[in-house]
């Protein structure tokens, strides 16, 4: 059936470190994909969503790629500030079955 | 801006009681959700419905009934709460449109239910 797979945490970074948190999927189709965040005591929030192969997502200084060849959508950032502290969880969309599936998220805290 | 509104952020409740859980979306969205989130566990769902009066389980429906009446309103429910049930709770919305959706789910801001 369709996955998520993603990156264990916790991650912990320093301030303007570079960011990856590695998504790998499985799905049968052409599923789309999405990272979500959630801020400490809050909901989730989209981030961003690619929903073809090749296609960029971006936001906020966030990116990422979907890659069919390689079923994954890595999250990365170029520079993370203290305010990217959160948990972030990739997940795809299977249209043919309207659901949804999420990884188990992954904790970042950075510090200053 | 679009809105899922979740009733009570915070809610104490004791074993045995009855726990309602309120959700209304304002995007005119077919599609809702119900999802538990615990540590480790990630987003596990428990209940959606794609339509007025109509409802699918989820991964662990068990213990959990839900309503919708309405378009914008999706209710869980918890007949007799359980200190296992204790956990944060997410209701979510979508505008589903069959093979060519490619809509992402619009989250509320979560209910965090303590059973004691």
């Amino acid at each position: 059936g369709d996955s998520v797979t993603q990156m264990e945490g916790p991650v912990t970074l320093s301030e303007e470190a570079f960011l990856t948190i590695n998504c790998t999927y499985t799905a049968t189709g052409y599923p789309s994909l999405f990272w979500y965040v959630q801020y400490p005591g809050e909901g989730l929030q989209l981030l961003l969503k690619a929903t073809k192969a090749d296609d960029k997502g971006s936001n906020k200084g966030f990116e990422a790629t979907y890659r069919k060849e390689t079923t994954s959508f890595h999250l990365e950032k170029g520079s993370v500030q203290v305010s990217d502290s959160a948990v972030y969880f990739c997940a795809l969309s299977a249209p043919l079955r309207n659901q949804f599936y999420f990884g188990t998220g992954t904790s970042l805290t950075v510090i200053p | 801006d679009v809105k899922v509104t979740q009733s009570s952020r915070y809610l104490v409740k004791r074993t045995g009681e009855k726990v309602f859980l309120e959700c209304v979306q304002d995007m005119d969205h077919e599609n809702m959700f119900w999802y538990r989130q615990d540590p480790g566990l990630g987003l596990r769902l428990i209940y959606f419905s794609y339509d007025v009066k109509m409802k699918e389980k989820g991964d662990i429906p068990e213990g959990y009934s839900v309503s919708r009446e309405k378009k914008e309103r999706f209710s869980l429910i918890l007949e007799s709460a359980s200190t296992n049930q204790t956990s944060m709770y997410l209701c979510a919305s979508r505008n589903y449109r069959g093979l060519s959706s490619t809509g992402e789910l619009f989250f509320g801001e979560g209910s965090r239910l303590t059973v004691l």
